[in-house]
């Protein structure tokens, strides 16, 4: 059973930065590509980050390019979300996504979220 | 940026009724068009990829269809538990990945 847990949410003052984590269990992780997806309050969905399988390439949309960086330790079955330079406007639940394939952006697996508050 | 358009925003039904919610893109997305369910306090959900496949455990209720700029997804007997936001969602052309505002399916 494919299990994805996230962790690292909290409060962070404007121009913080977090670590969130993803915990992955039940497939073979380094194999298939790897998305983080947030909701802010109320809002709809926002895809802010993707890794590839097995070649560990990344991609981000411009509204956070520079600011977040997408990675994964295959030995721990985690995925990470380093976010700096935070914004009122980042605040969201994020949800890690684990894709069909290596590069086959279906999400097909959702974790349960963290939720990121930036607020002074 | 492929721009993802849902309508209607808010669908009023009542159970036993058939539900039409549409998602047009700003440009050709092909077939990659996934859509997925979201309750209150849970994360999203998929049901259908690729336009007209439905993931695995979705009941036959729920049924895909479009390709290109517009496309449909159909429930076609509302059951209590389906009463939840849904979104679409293209693959064809990204980064970035988009996904369409939303369609409230409510009572």
């Amino acid at each position: 059973e494919v299990q994805l847990l996230e962790s690292g949410g909290g409060l962070v003052q404007p121009g913080g930065s977090l670590r969130l984590s993803c915990v992955a269990s039940g497939f073979t992780f380094r194999n298939y590509a790897m998305s983080w997806v947030r909701q802010a309050p109320g809002k709809g969905l926002e895809w802010v980050a993707a890794i590839s399988g097995s070649d560990d390439r990344t991609f981000y949309p411009d509204s956070v390019r520079g600011r977040f960086t997408i990675s994964r330790d295959s030995s721990e079955n985690t995925l990470y979300l380093q976010v700096n330079s935070l914004r009122s406007e980042d605040t969201a639940i994020y949800y890690c996504a684990k894709a069909w394939t290596h590069t086959n952006m279906v999400l097909e697996y959702w974790g349960q979220g963290t939720l990121v508050t930036v607020s002074s | 940026e492929v721009v993802l358009t849902q309508s209607p925003a808010t669908l009023s039904l009542s159970p036993g009724e058939r539900a039409t919610l549409s998602c047009r893109a700003s440009q050709n997305v092909d077939n990659y068009l996934a859509w997925f369910q979201q309750k209150p306090g849970q994360a999203p959900r998929l049901l259908i990829y690729d336009a007209s496949n439905r993931a695995t455990g979705i009941p036959a209720r729920f049924s895909g269809s479009g390709s290109g700029t517009d496309f449909t997804l159909t429930i076609s007997s509302l059951e209590p538990e389906d009463f939840a936001v849904y979104y679409c969602q293209q693959r064809k052309t990204w980064p970035p990945l988009t996904f369409g505002g939303g369609t409230k399916v409510e009572i």
